[in-house]
C-alpha cells in the first residue's frame, strides 16, 4: 500500500530550529509537497521538490532523498505564527495526491 | 485574485436532509479537486475534474454524494441524504492550467458541515 509517515506532533521554542520528517512509501514518484495548515483554515502552498536536494525559501527550508523515500521541513527562526500543521505529501506514478496525516508543530515562547 | 471561494462556511443540518456546498476556482484555473477532512481520516480526495470534466470520483464515499461542474466557474459536490458521518470539513481547490497533477492547489477555507 502506500504510507506516508510523519510525526503526529512536535514541540520547539520561539527563536529555536525545527525539522519535520516525512517518509513516504508510494508507488512511484512525482514530486513532494509541504504544505501548512493554521488551526481553522485552510491548507497553504510551502514547497515541491522533484529533484534531490535542499530548497531553501527564506526561513523554511525542505530537502527531499528519492532514494531513500524521506524529506524534511526544516523552519528557522521560529515564529509564534508557526504554529500550525504541516502535511506532507507526495504525488505517485498515477499523478494521485497521496497526504500524509500532518505534524501539529507547537511553538513556546 | 479573490482565491478560491466556497459556501456555506457553515453548515448544520439534520440527518436526511440534503446538503449542497459550492465553489468556484480561481479564474483560469482548469483543474478542480474536492477534499474532506477530518481528524481521524485526515485529508482525503473525493472527487476532481479537469475542464469540468470528471476525472476521477474514486474517492466519492458511495452514491449519496454527487459533484458537477456545469462551467469552469462553479462546481457543488451535493450529499443527499446526508448522515452523521459525513460530518467534516470539505475543502475545493484549484490548480493552475498545464500544471496537471503535480502542481501547486489553491484551497477555500473550506466548508464545515455538521448533521446531527
Amino acid at each position: 500500500g502506500q504510507n506516508i509517515d510523519q510525526p503526529t506532533e512536535m514541540t520547539a521554542t520561539e527563536g529555536a530550529i525545527v525539522q519535520i520528517n516525512c517518509t513516504y512509501q508510494t508507488s512511484g514518484f512525482n514530486g513532494l509537497f509541504w504544505y501548512q495548515q493554521h488551526a481553522g483554515e485552510a491548507p497553504t502552498f510551502l514547497s515541491y521538490n522533484v529533484l534531490d536536494g535542499l530548497e531553501e525559501k527564506g526561513r523554511f527550508s525542505s530537502f527531499l532523498s528519492r532514494s531513500k523515500g524521506y524529506s524534511y521541513l526544516l523552519l528557522k527562526e521560529l515564529q509564534m505564527k508557526d504554529s500550525a500543521s504541516y502535511l506532507c505529501a507526495v504525488t505517485d506514478s498515477n499523478y494521485q495526491l497521496i497526504w500524509g496525516a500532518g505534524t501539529k508543530l507547537i511553538i513556546k515562547p | 485574485d479573490a482565491g478560491v471561494i466556497q459556501s456555506p462556511r457553515h453548515e448544520v443540518t439534520e440527518m436526511g436532509q440534503e446538503v449542497t456546498l459550492r465553489c468556484k476556482p480561481i479564474s483560469g484555473h482548469d483543474y478542480l479537486f474536492w477534499y474532506r477532512q477530518t481528524m481521524m481520516r485526515g485529508l482525503e480526495l473525493l472527487i476532481y475534474f479537469n475542464n469540468n470534466v470528471p476525472i476521477d470520483d474514486s474517492g466519492m464515499p458511495e452514491d449519496r454524494f454527487s459533484a458537477k461542474m456545469p462551467n469552469a466557474s462553479f462546481s457543488t459536490l451535493k450529499i443527499q441524504p446526508s448522515e452523521p458521518r459525513d460530518s467534516a470539513v470539505y475543502f475545493c481547490a484549484s490548480s493552475l492550467p498545464g500544471q496537471d497533477l503535480t502542481g501547486e492547489l489553491f484551497f477555500g477555507e473550506g466548508s464545515r458541515l455538521t448533521v446531527l
